[in-house]
């Protein structure tokens, strides 16, 4: 079945430092979604990735979709407190299972003041 | 305010109890999903209802047993947990399944379920 890894499982930059982390799927995706999840809450949708080579940014996040649809990353400049949590990316294979995600074990992302 | 409310939040029970997770979604959606969260593993999907059919069950033990009555709410029914089963339990709902590309999940805050 569909497999997504996520790399680095951990994370701990000091504020100011940049932060990536890393989704790769071993099947090639029709889209990619990115959540956080701060901690003891649930994860919160923050954006989807549909076109190879696609390029996103909200602020000081920069998300990339692969040119082979198969991998993605997400790149927060200048990280604050506020950052914190996990990270999952979310792999889409469509079809007709437009919907049905398999989700990455997530980037724990700890910033230190 | 998530738009979809789960109850309860925490829940302890014993191995021979029988009791029910309830998730209701406010957001007009026609998918909803059942997800168990473990420390240190991925989301994992157990269950997936669009239009009230359910379209998956991943290899879910029989000892989970989901409900769901309308596209509004979600249930899913406990009996003879084990221990492994501990985790945080997460609802979610999308707008449906098998047409749209354009699917963002919209989840619960989750029930944290302890076997005893």
């Amino acid at each position: 079945g569909q497999q997504v890894m996520q790399i680095p499982q951990y994370q701990h930059v000091q504020e100011g430092e940049d932060f990536t982390t890393y989704c790769n799927s071993s099947t090639t995706l029709s889209n990619i979604q990115w959540y956080k999840q701060r901690p003891g809450g649930h994860p919160v949708f923050l954006i989807q990735l549909v076109k190879s080579g696609e390029v996103k940014k909200q602020k000081r996040l920069t998300f990339q979709f692969g040119e082979a649809k198969k991998n993605s990353s997400l790149h927060i400049t200048a990280t604050q407190t506020t950052d914190v949590g996990t990270y999952f990316c979310a792999g889409d294979a469509g079809g007709t299972s437009y919907g049905k995600l398999t989700f990455g074990q997530g980037t724990i992302l700890t910033v230190h003041p | 305010e998530t738009g979809v409310t789960q109850t309860p939040r925490h829940l302890v029970m014993g191995m021979t109890n029988k009791k029910s997770l309830k998730c209701e979604q406010h957001l007009g959606h026609n998918a909803m999903y059942w997800y168990k969260q473990s420390a240190k593993k991925p989301l994992e999907l157990m269950f997936v209802y669009n239009f009230k059919e359910q379209t998956e069950n991943n290899s879910v033990p029989s000892r989970f047993s989901p409900e769901c009555p309308n596209s509004s709410h979600l249930f899913l029914h406990l009996h003879t947990l084990q221990p492994e089963d501990s985790a945080l339990y997460l609802c979610a709902s999308s707008q449906e399944m098998g047409t749209y590309s354009n699917q963002p999940q919209h989840f619960g805050d989750g029930t944290r379920l302890s076997i005893l």
